[in-house]
């Protein structure tokens, strides 16, 4: 079965940017999305078809798919970006989740 | 705005069904894709499956035996039945709305606030 693989955490100073990476098996030939998750809360789509924001998502959220490796940027991280983050793909009619990133503002 | 609202037992005993429904609310469950998606607690999460509101289905292979999506328009929810549950399937249960594209393009959006299931005797 498909996998997608995502460091567990990732550290990143306030105002820096912070690069999350989910890799996986010619991803770069499949669209791949990003969820938001903070503790207790339902996750949020941030990103969709590799690098469009929905609605409501700050532009320092950004988005790119090549190769293996989709990864979710976010410049000018704030404090209230800290979460988990995940990525999701589709293959052979299976939606694939990644395990998580979980993103630390320090 | 679409919303959904997931419902049903919080505490399921091992070897019965789980069941839960999502109430669709803002908006009308036609013409659109529906899923459920389940957390265990401290853990990632893991997609079971999908119906289109006309009732075609597609479920994870690893729950596929155990699983059971319906759709009511009616009453504009959908629901989830999970057999022969264990301890391994606590966890909270998301409902969403899963957007599902000719290029294979997918994603879920809305979600729902999820509910936690608790498989204990």
């Amino acid at each position: 079965s498909y996998e997608l693989t995502q460091p567990p955490s990732v550290s990143v100073s306030p105002g820096q940017t912070a690069s999350i990476p989910c890799s996986g098996d010619k991803l770069g030939y499949k669209y791949t999305c990003w969820y938001q998750q903070k503790p207790g809360q339902s996750p949020v789509l941030v990103m969709y078809q590799d690098s469009k924001r929905p609605s409501g998502i700050p532009e320092r959220f950004s988005g790119s798919n090549s190769g293996t490796t989709a990864t979710l940027t976010i410049s000018g991280t704030q404090a209230m970006d800290e979460a988990d983050y995940y990525c999701q793909a589709w293959d052979n009619s299976t939606v694939v989740f990644g395990g998580g990133t979980k993103l630390t503002v320090l | 705005q679409v919303q959904l609202q997931e419902s049903g037992p919080g505490l399921v005993k091992p070897s019965e069904t789980l069941s839960l429904t999502c109430t669709v609310s803002g908006g009308s469950i036609s013409s659109y894709y529906w899923s459920w998606i389940r957390q265990p607690p401290g853990k990632g999460l893991e997609w079971i499956g999908y119906i289109y509101y006309s009732g075609s289905t597609n479920y994870n292979s690893s729950l596929k035996s155990r699983v059971t999506i319906s759709v009511d328009t009616s009453k504009n929810h959908f629901s989830l039945k999970l057999s022969s549950v264990t301890a391994a399937d606590t966890a909270v249960y998301y409902c969403a709305r899963f957007e599902y594209t000719k290029s294979d393009v997918t994603w879920f959006d809305p979600w729902g606030q999820g509910t936690l299931v608790t498989v204990s005797s």
